[in-house]
């Protein structure tokens, strides 16, 4: 297994254009969660997705949407791009909701919105 | 709110000294806190959490709830432990995980 594997690595957008962002679990995980990495800080909730249904959901705002599908990879959208959204967003699955099960990283997608 | 901190951006020890990085937090419960490492050019992954209370790498973390502190720490520092690390909580199992600003320890050979 290849672990948590994100696409693209890298994408560089204009601001106010939208971008699509996928992340394919580890075999037999449910859990997909994503998170926003700006430089120089930790990494920033934005969504789980646990069986398809949105479990949580961070502080941002409603340009910020994601989906599960039924093979539990997922997709994070961002409508209207702001310069702001430049970031290294990460994505991480488990096998179950809980944060008893490990969460395990993907190596992120790099978006340079400019 | 809960927020987590780590006061040092950057520290740097020697190679068989002891290691500290300090990990402070504020929530009024009882939160689950894990300490997350990323070596350079690896993944981001979890190092240990303080429900396993067990030694991960040589290292240990205690929760101290009157000080609300999970500080991070091995005795003999190897080079190999040259990384980012990011301390974090979460307010139950179920809630969403709450990172801080990360630590990057250099170790000096």
């Amino acid at each position: 297994d290849a672990g948590v594997t994100q696409s693209p690595t890298h994408l560089i957008k204009t601001r106010g254009q939208h971008v699509t962002l996928r992340c394919s679990p580890i075999s037999g995980h449910k859990s997909v969660s994503w998170y926003q990495q700006v430089l120089g800080q930790g990494p920033q909730f934005i969504f789980q997705y646990y069986e398809k249904e949105e479990r949580g959901r961070g502080n941002f705002p409603d340009r910020f949407s994601a989906r599960q599908f039924p093979n539990y990879s997922s997709e994070l959208n961002v409508n209207a791009l702001l310069l702001g959204d430049s970031a290294l967003y990460l994505c991480a699955s488990s096998w179950g909701q809980s944060n008893s099960y490990e969460q395990y990283f993907g190596p992120g997608t790099r978006l340079t919105v400019t | 709110a809960q927020r987590v901190t780590q006061p040092e951006k950057l520290l740097s020890v020697f190679k068989g000294a002891p290691v500290e990085l300090k990990c402070n937090y504020s929530y009024s419960g009882s939160p689950e806190l894990f300490w997350y490492v990323q070596y350079s050019r690896q993944r981001l992954q979890l190092l240990l959490r303080h429900i396993s209370r067990e030694s991960i790498k040589g290292f240990t973390a205690d929760l101290n709830k009157g000080e609300t502190s999970f500080h991070l720490k091995k005795p003999f520092a190897q080079e190999e432990d040259s990384a980012m690390y990011y301390c974090a909580l979460s307010a139950t199992s179920y809630d969403k995980v709450i990172f801080g600003p990360g630590t990057s320890l250099s170790v000096i050979p």
